[in-house]
């Protein structure tokens, strides 16, 4: 079946723009993650949502969203982008209520200039 | 709060050396603990978990035993093959926090024929 879909896979921005990452989870998964990856930070957990709510959210300022729609794909959104927000961004699905499984897309590389 | 702590790399084998990583962490309770491996170019992979002390888990030939008197979950294999250079995670995750996973830096492992 078809794995985790995300869309643009590579994208350049400017300081102060604001950026739209789409993740396409695998059909039958309804929650859907999403981690930030820098050589600096790591992994870094950004967001979790199921059934179109945000069950949890990590330490990252206000400025990174997300939602997610009926059919469980997810968007994440970050505004005002700065330089630091240079990172690769993974979303991941899984099924529900089991712990740390997750099947992970191939991530979006942000460049912010 | 959680935190996983894991060798620095790179990680230089020959082939059909032996391997370890060692992974230790910090926690209350009894978190699920997981290893991710990420080939160039591709998302992380779920590689072997355990949720429970002294628990083994095992895929592809690697290992990793669930540790609690140590807090630690070394991930083993016998005899690498060029084809394991991968970065390799280690990660806990938490009852009702399903996809929410603290990650290691990461390990990068290069093994030459």
């Amino acid at each position: 079946k078809a794995g985790v879909t995300q869309t643009p896979r590579y994208l350049i921005k400017t300081r102060g723009q604001q950026v739209t990452l789409s993740c396409s989870p695998i059909s039958g998964h309804r929650s859907v993650s999403w981690y930030q990856q820098t050589p600096g930070q790591g992994l870094q957990f950004l967001f979790e949502y199921f059934s179109e709510t945000q069950r949890n959210k990590g330490n990252f300022p206000g400025r990174f969203s997300g939602r997610q729609f009926s059919n469980s794909r997810s968007e994440m959104n970050v505004s005002t982008l700065e330089l630091g927000d240079s990172a690769l961004y993974l979303c991941a699905s899984s099924f529900d209520r089991v712990i740390g499984e997750l099947f992970f897309g191939e991530g979006s590389r942000l460049t912010v200039l | 709060g959680d935190s996983v702590t894991q060798m620095e790399g790179p990680v230089t084998l020959s082939e059909e050396a032996f391997l370890t990583i060692n992974c230790t962490y910090t926690a209350t309770g009894y978190p699920s603990l997981f290893w991710y491996v990420q080939y160039p170019g591709e998302g992380l992979q779920l590689l072997l978990k355990a949720t429970k002390a002294d628990d083994k888990g095992s895929n592809k030939g690697f290992e990793a035993t669930y540790r609690k008197e140590t807090t630690s979950f070394h991930l083993e294999k016998g005899s690498v093959q060029v084809s394991d250079s991968a970065v390799y995670f280690c990660a806990l995750g938490r009852p009702q926090r399903y996809s929410t996973l603290t990650f290691g830096k990461g390990t990068m492992l290069l093994v030459s024929p």
